[in-house]
């Protein structure tokens, strides 16, 4: 697609239900980023996937959150048993490659997650 | 670690008038620095990079930051503001950093963003 797609836009779960936010990233964009907005904070970086390396999920906050990225291209992040603490805009990035382009975020809408 | 500060919370200018963004970082290396601009229900949007070389970057719709490496800052500039221009605005710095399993990652560090309103 020409941007990043990012599904559902809005999703409300009851405390203690799992949860998976889905990304598309840009076609032929090796690199993926999950950022996590909450109210009056800046981002904070969850997890990245570049090509078929290993992740590197040193910015995930707890072992309830997860991710994969199937063939390269598209991403689920999944909330385990969720907490109120975890209501916040989730943001995927992609990127084409490393170093310099690898700066080259284009960012999703994001998906906005409530728990009640 | 790296961090980033942006003092003002909320900004509200008039349309026409002159904006300036504040954004102060710490890291210990030459910075790779970045703007971008969330406009409501919107992902983020680059505004402006730099990477090295002239400290004063332009960047998209009219806007520029200038690199002062002396005051670690990175403000970004618009010389008169139209209304379309509210919106979130983020400073970023970006660091490579390198983790034997997973190559060398390319992360951006995020400040709390300055919340821009203009009167009309």
């Amino acid at each position: 697609g020409a941007g990043v797609s990012q599904s559902p836009s809005n999703k409300v779960t009851e405390k203690g239900k799992d949860v998976e936010l889905r990304c598309d990233p840009i076609s032929g964009h090796t690199a993926l980023y999950w950022y996590r907005q909450s109210l009056g904070q800046g981002l904070e970086f969850l997890i990245y996937f570049q090509g078929n390396s290993a992740p590197d999920k040193s910015g995930l906050p707890s072992d309830r959150f997860s991710a994969e990225r199937t063939g390269g291209s598209v991403s689920t992040l999944t909330i385990q048993r969720t907490q109120q603490e975890d209501s916040a805009v989730y943001l995927c990035a992609s990127s084409p490659g490393r170093e310099y382009t690898n700066y080259g975020y284009t960012f999703g809408s994001g998906t906005r997650l409530t728990v009640v | 670690a790296q961090s980033v500060t942006q003092p003002d919370i909320h900004i509200t200018v008039s349309e026409g008038a002159s904006l300036e963004l504040r954004c102060n970082y710490s890291y210990g290396a030459t910075p790779y620095l970045f703007w971008y601009v969330q406009s409501p229900g919107q992902g983020l949007q680059l505004l402006l990079k730099y990477f090295s070389g002239d400290t004063l970057v332009q960047g998209i719709k009219g806007f520029e930051a200038e690199f002062k490496r002396s005051q670690s800052s990175f403000n970004l500039r618009k010389p008169s503001v139209h209304w379309s221009d509210a919106a979130e605005y983020f400073c970023a710095v970006g660091v490579s950093v390198f983790r034997l399993e997973a190559g060398t990652a390319s992360k951006l560090t995020f400040g709390t963003g300055t919340r821009l309103q203009v009167t009309l």
